[in-house]
């Protein structure tokens, strides 16, 4: 199945500055790439998503980024808070198929 | 929001009993998954599931696993017989129009094999 790698696993960041997550994946045929939050002993919410006719997709203070040339995207997060800390999942798609990332534990030390 | 319900929650079971664990997706969506995560890690892909049929699974997803939707009912995914190393939180998800819609996920069902 698809590859997607995930860097950060552990991201550290202050709270205000801003956090970038980033992702690569392998197959071409992907065309979706969700992004999703999960809070300690919870699920998985979707929290912004983006399809490869778009290279750029911002709500609020999400924006994701897509490269489709390079397999590429990310997700930065502006003005962090720390209700902002989770762990963060990259995915990507194709033929009904959604392959996650490895995570990034995000933390946001006020 | 749309929700998918698992259940149980929680499931402690002894090594070689069979187990299921059930999932009542979000109504009318087509598409269902289930997801492996250990200590809230990777989320690892199992097997995918429509119209009836297993689409894909992947390595994890051993011979001991079954899954089904009988007459629409729960989606379940049954472990026959279960080992130590299937202590997991087990995540559904669903979704209506395949890979590039919002896919769903349920709270999960935390798995402990003794």
């Amino acid at each position: 199945g698809e590859q997607v790698e995930q860097l950060p696993s552990i991201l550290r960041v202050q709270e205000g500055s801003s956090a970038s997550i980033n992702c690569s994946y392998e197959d071409s045929a992907s065309n979706y790439f969700p992004w999703y939050k999960q809070e300690p002993g919870e699920n998985p919410k979707l929290i912004i998503d983006i399809r490869s006719n778009m290279e750029r997709k911002q709500i609020q203070e999400l924006i994701v980024l897509l490269d489709k040339k390079a397999k590429r995207f990310s997700l930065h997060i502006t003005d962090t808070q720390p209700g902002d800390s989770a762990m963060y999942f990259c995915a990507a798609s194709s033929n009904n198929r959604i392959f996650f990332g490895d995570g990034t534990q995000l933390v946001v030390k006020p | 929001g749309p929700k998918v319900l698992q259940i149980p929650s929680h499931q402690i079971i002894d090594m070689g009993q069979m187990v299921t664990l059930n999932c009542d997706p979000v109504s009318n969506h087509l598409y269902f998954y289930w997801y492996k995560q250990i200590l809230g890690q990777q989320m690892e892909f199992l097997v995918n599931f429509y119209n009836g049929k297993v689409m894909e699974k992947s390595k994890l997803f051993k011979d001991q696993f079954s899954v089904e939707r009988p007459d629409g009912s729960y989606f379940t995914l049954k472990i026959q017989p279960t080992a130590l190393e299937d202590s997991a939180v087990y995540f559904c998800a669903s979704s209506g129009q395949g890979g590039d819609t919002e896919v769903f996920f349920g709270k999960g069902t935390r798995l402990t094999v003794v």
